[in-house]
């Protein structure tokens, strides 16, 4: 069974700052693995989506890695803003999705 | 596009009581899923659909049922409510995916119907 694990489960970081969110998986064997955010009492949205056979995805200040080998990817944000302030879950893609618990974020003004 | 969208958006049931959660979709996508969001536990699954007239069984499926009679909606009944199934449950929806329930691109999620069972 997948398990996948995210850590911290809360950051507080200052504005400007660039933030590091991590994620491990045990099962190599995945299709893809997604980025998600989530605002309080909102739905999940969609941030980056990593192909098995990807290395990495990129969209604006956020930067996703994916090392299938050592069973970790990583969420970069870039001079992160109050607006960055939310919980930012990962998943795995093998034969259903395995959402690790979340990093909730707090960036300060 | 509204997107994904869940009806209601917050319930207080009594124990053993039954209802009905309702989850549509305008994008046309063929599989659909029903989520619970426990604190701390992320998301789980509990019943997917690969297309209209299909369902199955995820990782949570016990003391819920599903059904998907049109490929636009995707209902997840309560028969006897627990407090157990106190949570908040999200639907989402994938134009393309696997026959396990997994998802081979993005999902799209509803906004969530927080449940509470007294």
């Amino acid at each position: 069974k997948q398990e996948v694990t995210q850590i911290p489960a809360a950051l507080s970081v200052p504005e400007g700052e660039n933030l590091v969110l991590n994620c491990s998986f045990t099962d190599s064997a995945i299709y893809n693995l997604q980025w998600f955010r989530q605002d309080p009492g909102k739905g999940l949205t969609s941030l980056l989506l990593i192909q098995s056979s990807q290395r990495e995805q990129t969209s604006g200040r956020l930067n996703a890695s994916l090392d299938k080998s050592s069973g970790r990817s990583t969420l970069y944000i870039a001079a992160s803003q109050p607006g960055d302030s939310a919980t930012y879950l990962c998943a795995t893609n093998d034969y259903k999705l395995s959402f690790g618990a979340g990093t909730t974020v707090t960036v300060r003004a | 596009n509204a997107g994904v969208t869940q009806t209601p958006k917050f319930r207080v049931l009594k124990t053993g009581q039954s209802m009905t959660l309702l989850c549509a979709q305008d994008m046309n996508h063929e599989y659909m899923y029903w989520y619970r969001q426990d604190p701390g536990m992320g998301l789980r699954l509990i019943h997917y659909s690969v297309g209209e007239g299909t369902t199955a069984k995820g990782e949570v499926p016990d003391g819920y049922n599903v059904s998907r009679l049109k490929k636009q909606n995707f209902l997840l009944g309560l028969e006897s409510a627990a407090p157990s199934q106190t949570s908040v449950y999200f639907c989402a929806s994938s134009y393309s995916g696997l026959s396990s329930g997994g998802s081979t691109d993005t999902q799209y999620f509803g906004p969530g119907t927080r449940l509470t069972v007294l």
